[in-house]
């Protein structure tokens, strides 16, 4: 089962407006992952945040953390037609040492020119 | 650097048949992952390789089964195959050993079943 929750499930804007992507998760974590995908492809790495970290920045996005809330949030500034994908947060347990990253339901972002 | 590699890229079996699915993962990463795809069930995880050692198995019935090589290449393998099998199977692979950095994946092997 997944253990995130992504909201919205989709989001549809204009070019040039702000996208605000949310996550929740459960279980503690070492980190938090956020991919893309276009559609029926594979996913592309986007940004980490540490579970030590607040706040992560990486051109247009911005990334956040909230491990009290265990939520987390991606905000993509000045979009483009080229970011309509699929979004999914992901996270990698804080314990133990094997890859197991759990995913959440996705945000499907559409911008229209 | 080439990425990860998938093969098949799509494929149509039928029930009861079974499938092997292959992965080569970048030059140098030892971590191979193995996800499932559905709109039903989204991204899960199935299990993880590392050298040569699967160190952690998802949820599935032992149907479903994989390895790795010594060149970390990876197989998975579904017997029996089911309607419900039908998804896209995701290959990552990872530079690290431990549960840090970024996951790598492949295009998928998009697996119907009829």
């Amino acid at each position: 089962s997944q253990q995130g929750e992504e909201d919205p499930q989709a989001l549809s804007i204009q070019e040039g407006e702000n996208a605000t992507m949310n996550c929740s998760y459960k279980t503690s974590i070492n980190n938090l992952q956020w991919y893309r995908q276009n559609s029926g492809r594979g996913l592309v790495h986007l940004i980490l945040i540490r579970s030590n970290e607040r706040e992560k920045h990486s051109g247009r996005l911005r990334v956040t953390l909230d491990t009290s809330k265990k939520s987390s949030s991606l905000l993509i500034t000045a979009s483009r037609a080229a970011d309509t994908a699929s979004y999914f947060c992901a996270t990698d347990p804080s314990s133990g040492s094997a890859r197991q990253l759990t995913f959440g339901s996705g945000t499907q972002l559409t911008v229209l020119p | 650097k080439a990425g990860v590699t998938q093969t098949p890229r799509y494929l149509i079996k039928t029930r009861g048949q079974q499938v092997t699915l292959s992965c080569s993962p970048i030059s140098g990463h030892r971590s191979v992952s193995w996800y499932q795809q559905t709109p039903g069930q989204g991204l899960q995880f199935l299990f993880e390789y590392f050298s040569e050692t699967q160190r952690n198995k998802g949820n599935f019935p032992g149907r479903f089964s994989g390895r790795q090589f010594s060149n970390s290449r990876s197989e998975m393998n579904v017997s029996t195959l089911e309607l419900g099998d039908s998804a896209l199977y995701l290959c990552a692979s990872s530079r690290n050993r431990d549960n840090t950095g970024e996951l790598f994946f492949g295009e998928g092997s998009r697996l119907t079943v009829l």
